[in-house]
């Protein structure tokens, strides 16, 4: 299953709500996850079965979405959300990340 | 808390097999889900090497599948890969996580190791 991400970066002011969406060459049900990775470090499990929050992560990150269209929407923009964003989907051998969504602090 | 420390050579000779180990702490991988490696070269994205059931049932990316061999060492708590015929395509960061079973997200990464194919 193929993901693609859009867009692949984007610049943005603190306070601002950014979306992210992620597309899949077909549809499943919801297995579908978003990390975040800061430069030098792992990917970091924001949200899981699309819309689920990890424990911890900040209230601000939603998922949302099925079938082929899945979004990632942070509601107001904080300086340390400046990192990159990959969707993934595990419902389907082999695991596939999407391209990755850049995301900049004006 | 579960930690995952990725471990190996950083410098792999072309044609050579790369050889990594993930050692798990605070969880006996035992007692169940699946382990996984997932690789990024430089400046670029996420790809997943393959995974590894507690029971040793393995499952890998169709684009290495002849190159990789993953396993579990119980009395060690850790599991390992090998990737056979090594080029400098294989240069990225490792990462070993757990997860990455069918409808099981990647809950828990290593911080990574950064493996250098070159003569």
């Amino acid at each position: 299953i193929r993901m693609t991400q859009s867009p692949s970066s984007l610049s943005a002011s603190i306070g601002d709500r950014v979306t992210i969406t992620c597309r899949a060459s077909e549809a499943f049900y919801n297995h579908l996850a978003w990390y975040q990775q800061k430069p030098g470090k792992a990917p970091k499990l924001l949200i899981y079965e699309a819309s689920t929050l990890q424990s911890g992560v900040p209230s601000r990150f939603t998922g949302s979405g099925s079938g082929t269209d899945f979004t990632l929407t942070i509601s107001s923009l904080q300086s340390e959300d400046s990192a990159t964003y990959y969707c993934q989907q595990y419902y389907a051998y082999p695991l596939t990340f999407g391209g990755g969504t850049r995301v900049e602090i004006k | 808390q579960v930690q995952l420390q990725e471990s190996g050579p950083g410098l792999v000779r072309p044609s050579d097999t790369l050889s990594l180990s993930c050692s798990v702490s605070s969880y006996s991988i035992t007692n169940g889900h699946y382990w996984a490696w997932v690789r990024q070269p430089p400046g670029k994205g996420l790809e997943w090497i393959g995974s590894i059931t507690h029971g040793g049932d393995t499952y890998y990316n169709s684009s290495l599948t002849t190159r990789v061999t993953m396993s579990t060492d119980a009395s060690q708590n850790q599991f390992s890969l090998r990737l056979s015929s090594v080029t400098d395509a294989d240069t990225a960061i490792y990462y070993c996580a757990r997860g990455g079973g069918a409808y099981t997200p990647f809950s828990i990464w290593g911080q990574g190791t950064m493996v250098t194919v070159s003569s």
